[in-house]
């Protein structure tokens, strides 16, 4: 029972490239999140999927797409990164309830030069 | 814009004394509230939640809410150097049914 895992760990990409994060969670969760910690900010949430097949814009969306590609997996892409995405990304997800009770994954430093 | 404010600190605390974390938020809407451990290079990791007025006491963990104050707290009793950490505190978005974070305290305890 591994909860939320997330893929890489680290990166470091060149301006301009794209690359996609992926995430997936063992716990049966309907809603899952993406969030970007940067010092000083607080976590923010880029977009978040309330259930299988659905998907919404959170507070900092631009730059960035999401697929929820089943009930396990929600990846987050970065189309042309820019060294402003230069963050710590967090995948969470939590069992969809009026608690919104968020486990998160490892984390993926990501650097953009 | 809703939004959680936090003391970004560093809140330092003898061993053995109650560290006392604080942050209000602005959403009215907002009925559960949550704090999250973050330990330095690590990801957040649920501590409590309370979503009614008052108390509510997990071992050495105590949330308190006010909701005609907007304010949450949380207390730490009985402090340990392994309690130094930053502490993330988050109100459910009604909205979205998501978290919003505040952008969290970093408490010290001193040995």
């Amino acid at each position: 029972n591994a909860g939320v895992t997330q893929t890489p760990k680290f990166q470091v990409l060149k301006t301009g490239q794209s690359m996609t994060l992926q995430c997936a969670q063992d716990m049966n969760h309907n809603s899952m999140y993406w969030y970007r910690q940067d010092p000083g900010m607080g976590l923010r949430l880029i977009y978040y999927s309330a259930s299988e097949g659905t998907t919404d814009k959170g507070e900092v969306p631009n730059g960035y797409n999401v697929s929820r590609l089943n009930k396990r997996e929600f990846s987050l892409r970065l189309e042309s990164a820019a060294p402003s995405q230069t963050s710590v990304y967090f995948c969470a997800s939590s069992e969809q309830s009026w608690i919104v009770e968020a486990f998160f994954g490892q984390g993926t430093r990501l650097t953009v030069v | 814009q809703k939004e959680v404010e936090q003391n970004s600190g560093p809140l330092s605390v003898p061993e053995g004394a109650i560290a006392s974390l604080n942050c209000t938020y602005s959403d009215r809407g907002s009925q559960s509230f949550f704090w999250y451990r973050q330990y330095s290079g690590k990801s957040p990791e649920l501590i409590m939640f309370i979503y009614s007025n008052g108390d509510k006491e997990d071992g050495r963990f105590t949330a308190q809410l006010n909701k005609a104050s907007q304010y949450v707290s949380l207390l730490i009793r009985d402090s340990q150097p392994s309690d130094s950490a930053t502490y993330l505190c988050a109100g459910m978005d009604t909205g979205r049914r998501a978290l919003t974070f505040g952008s969290g305290t970093r408490l010290q305890v001193q040995p």
